[in-house]
């Protein structure tokens, strides 16, 4: 299986400020990386998928990037509402893998 | 709009049975295929399995000797039976339609292994 291994674990930040989130995979998964938003009451959004498309009606400052193993999460200018646990996942082979968390809090 | 809903009881016995129903709207079982994932408490979510547009499946070899995936094209429902549940497979288990991975989600349901 491939292993996602996603970093920070906590990412303490401030409104307004940029941040990454990384996630690194086991071997190369050719771009077939998605990010997640999941909000305390469990609700779950997709907001990039295939390493750097940004879904429909998702907000500009979230971009993604990547190759080969290593990928991405930007948030350009932090609001309220991107305070959030954030997942990555590879579609690349089964089964399907996520990693294993940020929790994007306020500092 | 595409919705998709998790059914089922809360609360199961140790080693018995789990049966899920995910009741999906807004788009065809025979257009899009759908997955089971899971999340215990705390923890990053886990694939479970996928019920092809076709009417194939796909497991999670972790979890393939006790899992079963169906669907009733007629009725708008895929079902998740996993058998000899444990107290590890306590957590909320989504449902998601799949397009480049899970897309959308449902709300989840939470499903607790205790006797």
């Amino acid at each position: 299986d491939i292993q996602l291994t996603q970093s920070p674990s906590t990412l303490p930040a401030s409104l307004g400020e940029r941040v990454t989130i990384s996630c690194r995979a086991s071997q190369s998964i050719s771009n077939s990386l998605n990010w997640y938003q999941q909000k305390p009451d469990g609700t779950v959004k997709r907001l990039i998928y295939s390493t750097s498309t940004l879904e429909s009606g998702v907000p500009s400052r979230f971009s993604g990037s990547g190759s080969g193993t290593d990928y991405s999460l930007s948030i350009s200018s932090l609001e309220s509402e991107d305070f959030a646990m954030y997942y990555c996942l590879q579609y690349a082979t089964y089964p399907h893998t996520f990693g294993s968390g940020t929790k994007l809090e306020i500092k | 709009q595409v919705q998709l809903k998790e059914s089922g009881p809360g609360l199961v016995q140790p080693s018995e049975t789990l049966s899920l129903t995910c009741t999906v709207s807004g788009f065809s079982l025979t257009s899009y295929s759908v997955s089971w994932v899971r999340q215990p408490s705390g923890k990053g979510p886990e694939w479970m399995g996928r019920m092809w547009y076709d009417g194939d499946t796909a497991y999670n070899s972790a979890l393939k000797s006790r899992l079963s995936i169906s669907r009733d094209t007629s009725k708008n429902q895929v079902f998740l039976k996993m058998n000899s549940l444990q107290t590890d497979d306590t957590g909320t288990y989504y449902c998601t339609r799949d397009r480049r991975g899970s897309h959308y989600w449902g709300q989840g349901v939470m499903v607790t292994v205790s006797s």
